[in-house]
């Protein structure tokens, strides 16, 4: 099955500082979301981006599907953006979402 | 949030005895699908359901069963808990595929003793 892999696995920043989490992944994919989960373990979607770029405030994203990466760019951070980051791709056909196992942000004030 | 709630939030369990989670949505979504969540493996999938019983399995699914009989409900049931099972469970809702963006319920987290 398709791998994906996060990197860095760990980051700590001071706030106020830019950041860029990667998600590389093994194949074609027609579906890839990047997602937050915050410190009481809630999951949120911040983008659907199976290629492009997206912007969203402070975050943005960009996928080159052709390369088989993407990329989550955090401006400016927040304690509130602390977390984990989570990649996750759906390959053709597969009518299911496969997770990396995400980047901890630790944002310290 | 999307109308996705799970439940029970919290659950501790013995070894050996049935458990069912529930999920629930009011969203009218066709895709739901149960994930567990256990550290240094991030999120995988244990069973999907793409219409009212249609199910399938992900790549977690020894020991658990689904059933889907109404559009709005999920039910995943762990036929004899073991601690291995102890885990945060995930459900998750989706509209459309392919490329269909996934809303997550809130967690059940269920310690088996």
């Amino acid at each position: 099955g398709i791998q994906v892999e996060q990197s860095p696995p760990d980051l700590i920043l001071q706030e106020g500082a830019n950041s860029t989490l990667r998600c590389n992944f093994s194949d074609s994919v027609n579906n890839l979301q990047w997602f937050h989960q915050n410190p009481w373990g809630q999951l949120i979607n911040l983008f659907y981006i199976p290629s492009g770029t997206k912007q969203n405030g402070r975050l943005s994203a960009t996928t080159v599907a052709t390369e088989r990466y993407s990329l989550l760019y955090i401006s400016s951070s927040q304690t509130t953006d602390s977390g984990v980051y989570f990649c996750a791709v759906e390959e053709g056909g597969s009518e299911k979402l496969v997770f990396g196992k995400g980047t901890k942000l630790t944002v310290n004030p | 949030d999307a109308g996705i709630t799970q439940s029970p939030r919290h659950k501790v369990t013995e070894t050996g005895t049935p458990v069912t989670l529930r999920c629930h949505q009011t969203e009218n979504h066709r895709y739901m699908y149960w994930y567990r969540q256990d550290p240094g493996h991030g999120l995988r999938l244990i069973h999907y359901s793409y219409g009212v019983k249609d199910t399938d399995k992900g790549e977690v699914s020894d020991g658990y069963s689904v059933s889907r009989s109404k559009t709005e409900d999920f039910l995943l049931t762990l036929e004899s808990a073991t601690s291995s099972q102890t885990s945060v469970y995930f459900c998750a809702i989706s509209e459309t595929l392919p490329g269909g963006a996934y809303t997550f319920g809130s967690g059940t987290r269920l310690t088996v003793v």
